[in-house]
């Protein structure tokens, strides 16, 4: 089965614009998370979605957006970069089926981010 | 607040030795799960182990080996007769079955680099 899979795998941008990244979920999983990770902060939960449905979201401002689609396949989205956006960014999928919530997250490679 | 707690920052080890990497969780929840996951330098997290909180039985894989006690809220992760491939970013996570708040979040410690040389 193939992995997690993320594209741009590396992008550079300025201040001020936007950027959309998309991950494509392991086959038959239906719950895609986002994370952030900086040399700062850490790995930072982002957004998590299953079924087109945003189900939680973490402590991120408001241009920090994302969206599912019906084959699972997920994007997020950056408004209005700053250069505390340089990051990597990384999704994860699961099943999405535990009514616990409790699932193991497989990880994709990440998109490094760059702003200039 | 701090969830879950990487003491170590980086470990140096020569090939062969073992390395335990110590992980300290916080929670309020009866039910979750605790994760080890590793980081090479290209950047992809690669799932290793999960424990839930109801199974304290210790276990070994290959050359990773884990000690899980409720009592101290510890989840210490052992690599056996390291090797330079082992060379990566170790991550404890925390999931909690509490709230809607949880689901798909991950919460994870700031990470230990282990560094094997031959």
């Amino acid at each position: 089965k193939a992995g997690v899979t993320q594209t741009p795998r590396y992008l550079i941008k300025t201040r001020g614009q936007q950027v959309t990244l998309s991950c494509s979920p392991i086959s038959g999983h239906r719950s895609v998370s986002w994370y952030q990770q900086t040399p700062g902060q850490g790995l930072q939960f982002l957004f998590e979605y299953f079924s087109e449905t945003q189900r939680n979201k973490g402590n991120f401002p408001g241009r920090f957006s994302g969206r599912q689609f019906s084959n699972s396949r997920s994007e997020m989205n950056v408004s209005t970069l700053e250069l505390g956006d340089s990051a990597l960014y990384l999704c994860a999928s699961s099943l999405g089926l535990a009514i616990s919530g409790l699932e193991t997250q497989y990880f994709g490679p990440g998109t490094r981010l760059l702003v200039l | 607040a701090q969830k879950v707690t990487q003491a170590q920052t980086e470990i140096s080890v020569v090939e062969k030795e073992d390395v335990t990497l110590d992980c300290v969780y916080e929670t309020r929840d009866t039910t979750y799960y605790l994760f080890w996951y590793k980081q090479p330098p290209s950047g992809e997290l690669v799932f290793l182990i999960r424990r839930n909180s109801f199974d304290e039985q210790n276990e070994i894989s290959g050359r990773y080996s884990w000690n899980f006690q409720k009592s101290t809220s510890s989840f210490n992760f052992t690599i056996t007769a390291s090797q330079v491939v082992d060379s990566a970013v170790y991550f404890c996570a925390l999931s909690e079955a509490g709230a809607t708040d949880s689901w798909g979040k991950l919460q994870f410690g700031a990470g230990t680099q282990v560094v094997v040389t031959p």
